[in-house]
């Protein structure tokens, strides 16, 4: 069985200030993980995927990611927030029917 | 086209009225998703279909939700007698399904049933 927690529902950090976004996985399989992140009235847009091969992954606007098997996380950072990075992020994992199993969301707040 | 576009953006229903909410897929993408999300929840998956064909619907709620893709594009997720705890975001994805894991999101279908 798949499933995902995301610790805290809300983070709000500084401008500049380093974001993290916390996200736990279980999976029965070799997971298949992502982050996703929602404007308010928009759908979701890929920020970075982990599949196979480098556990540190690198997406678009600055984000990254890393596996870390043993401790079955995929943590979700960003060295220095900017405001347009105000939204809600939602970490999943795919199992191997290409069915998503989504957290329930972290909305991050970033203050000037 | 560029996205997968949905329609109706918004849609209000009465308690009882049948709602049909249409997706268009990137053109050439096999494989369909539907995900309802819920106000303040991550999205759950209702179906999927590859190509023409549906291969799970397990998430569908009750059965008065039903999916097609009948020509392997465009796909209608219709709810009869809708109720208010189908209230939610309904969010189309589709996939080249080549194993990249490429998922493309719609900006979804806000239904509110009064």
């Amino acid at each position: 069985a798949q499933s995902v927690t995301q610790l805290g529902s809300h983070v709000s950090v500084s401008e500049g200030a380093l974001v993290l976004l916390r996200c736990n996985y279980s999976s029965s399989v070799p997971p298949y993980l992502f982050w996703y992140v929602q404007y308010p009235n928009q759908g979701l847009q890929l920020l970075l995927k982990y599949t196979t091969g480098a556990t540190l992954v690198k997406g678009i606007n600055g984000f990254e990611a890393e596996f870390k098997k043993s401790e079955t996380s995929f943590h979700l950072t960003k060295p220095s927030a900017h405001m347009s990075d105000a939204a809600e992020y939602f970490c999943a994992v795919i199992n191997n029917f290409n069915k998503f199993y989504f957290g329930s969301g972290t909305k991050l707040n970033v203050k000037p | 086209g560029a996205g997968v576009s949905q329609s109706p953006r918004y849609k209000v229903a009465k308690r009882g009225q049948d709602v049909a909410l249409r997706c268009d897929p990137i053109s050439g993408h096999v494989s369909l998703f539907w995900y309802q999300q819920a106000l303040g929840q991550g999205p759950e998956f209702l179906t999927y279909f590859q190509n023409e064909a549906q291969l799970d619907k397990s998430g569908l709620p009750s059965d008065r939700f039903f999916a097609e893709r009948p020509e392997g594009s465009v796909s209608t997720l219709k709810i009869q007698r809708t109720q208010q705890e189908d209230s939610a975001v309904y969010l189309c994805a589709s996939s080249s399904g080549t194993g990249d894991y490429g998922y493309t999101f719609g900006s979804g279908t806000r239904l509110t049933v009064v």
